[in-house]
């Protein structure tokens, strides 16, 4: 069965470090999203992707971030200057339609900013 | 704007017993509501869903059905695994305004079952 993959597990950065989260989504899917979890907080939505170009972003989402599709396959969230805040579990998702459908997660990366 | 609420955790049940996590939502419109489960060292599954007022999602055993009078998606099970501990996260997916397909979640319901 088809499914979202993601690198590294655990990442860990110094503050100020640039990091990249990379996700290859399932195939012949055509949306693509990046939420996070701060531990012990709730999942929250970051950025979705469509049509090679950002459909929606939330708040979180700032000129820090940063999100590419590189080649056909990778979907990459950047954060160009970590933060302590930062640190929390990222996760990618994919799904072949907008909204109403489901939505295929990776297992996430584990982000850890010292 | 759109919002969701489930019950704290952690839940710890006996094998066999009945499980609800209860779940209510906030939001402008007609969402999709949704019930993801995510087992130790992976990724959040779909666990079920439901698109429309009235509809019952259910899978593997669990149920919720989608209550548009008392904004909730309630998640039951009438006879729980070992197997199923995990954390189960409520969400929705708005179709008006702003929240075009991405999800907004619970903070999660860490489930424990013993033997």
């Amino acid at each position: 069965e088809p499914e979202v993959t993601q690198t590294p597990s655990h990442q860990v950065t110094q503050m100020g470090q640039e990091v990249i989260l990379r996700c290859v989504p399932i195939s012949n899917h055509l949306y693509f999203y990046w939420y996070r979890q701060i531990l012990g907080q709730k999942v929250e939505f970051l950025v979705s992707f469509y049509n090679n170009e950002i459909s929606e972003k939330s708040e979180i989402f700032d000129d820090q971030f940063s999100v590419e599709r590189p080649d056909g396959s990778n979907f990459t969230l950047k954060i160009r200057s970590t933060k302590l805040e930062d640190s929390a579990m990222y996760f990618c998702a994919s799904s072949p339609r907008q909204s109403y459908n489901e939505q295929f997660f990776g297992p996430g990366t584990r982000l850890t900013v010292l | 704007g759109d919002s969701v609420t489930q019950m704290e955790g952690p839940v710890t049940l006996s094998e066999e017993a009945f499980l609800t996590i209860n779940c209510t939502y906030t939001a402008t419109g007609y969402p999709s509501l949704f019930w993801y489960v995510q087992y130790p060292g992976e990724g959040l599954q779909l666990l079920l869903k439901a698109t429309k007022a009235d509809d019952k999602g259910s899978n593997k055993g669990f149920e919720a059905t989608y209550r548009k009078e008392t904004t909730s998606f309630h998640l039951e099970k009438g006879s729980v695994q070992v197997s199923d501990s995990a954390v189960y996260f409520c969400a929705l997916s708005g179709r008006d305004g702003g929240s075009q397909g991405n999800l907004i979640f619970g903070k999660g319901t860490k489930l424990s079952v013993k033997p």
